[in-house]
């Protein structure tokens, strides 16, 4: 069964450093790896979806990369703002089905 | 284009009421899921339904049944709450099967508690 893993559940950095988010997951048959973004009292907002083929995506100031046959992502964050400051969620789909399955996350503070 | 949209955005219900929640979108997709958060744990799926008319189970669909009726709306229903499932409810929705459009939109969400 494919379990997702997100550590640390939650961190706390001073503004404008570099920094990284762990995603790891048991079973490398996957389809593709996701990273969401959720704000209090808000959904989810997808940031970067990366394909079983690839090894990173980049949008702005965020980096993810894939490495399957490891089971894990990381997403890089360049020069953390406070607005940075959410819940971190990765999300894999398997090769069998369009389910994903789920990370706890990781709660980002960012410090002014 | 409002995306996805959620109803009510909270309730406070006593074990045994019923209720159902609404959700609704405007992107024409097929596909719309019902996902609970629970505190230190990830989102886990109800059900979902890949066209009007179809609905499936997910990984915790006891105590809930839903309907797709229409397109655009996936209702969730509680039959007679209980207390375990006080949670936040989220909806989302996706076109289908296409390697390129494979995000999910994700409504703002439903917090309920079942006293």
């Amino acid at each position: 069964k494919q379990e997702v893993t997100q550590i640390p559940a939650a961190l706390s950095v001073p503004e404008g450093e570099n920094l990284v988010l762990n995603c790891s997951f048991t079973d490398s048959a996957i389809y593709n790896l996701q990273w969401f973004r959720q704000d209090p009292g808000k959904g989810l907002t997808s940031l970067l979806l990366i394909q079983s083929s690839q090894r990173e995506q980049t949008s702005g100031r965020l980096n993810a990369s894939l490495d399957k046959s490891s089971g894990r992502s990381t997403l890089y964050i360049a020069a953390s703002q406070p607005g940075d400051s959410a819940t971190y969620l990765c999300a894999v789909r398997p090769d069998s089905n369009y389910q994903l399955i789920w990370g706890a996350g990781t709660k980002l503070i960012i410090k002014p | 284009n409002a995306g996805v949209t959620q109803t009510p955005k909270f309730r406070v219900l006593k074990t045994g009421q019923s209720m159902t929640l609404l959700c609704a979108q405007d992107m024409n997709h097929e596909y719309m899921y019902w996902y609970r958060q629970d505190p230190g744990m990830g989102l886990r799926l109800i059900h979902y339904s890949v066209g009007e008319g179809t609905t499936a189970k997910g990984e915790v669909p006891d105590g809930y049944n839903v309907s797709r009726l229409k397109k655009q709306n996936f209702l969730l229903g509680l039959e007679s709450a209980a207390p375990s499932q006080t949670s936040v409810y989220f909806c989302a929705s996706r076109p289908p099967r296409d390697r390129a459009s494979d995000t999910q939109y994700f409504g703002p969400g439903t917090r309920l508690t079942v006293l």
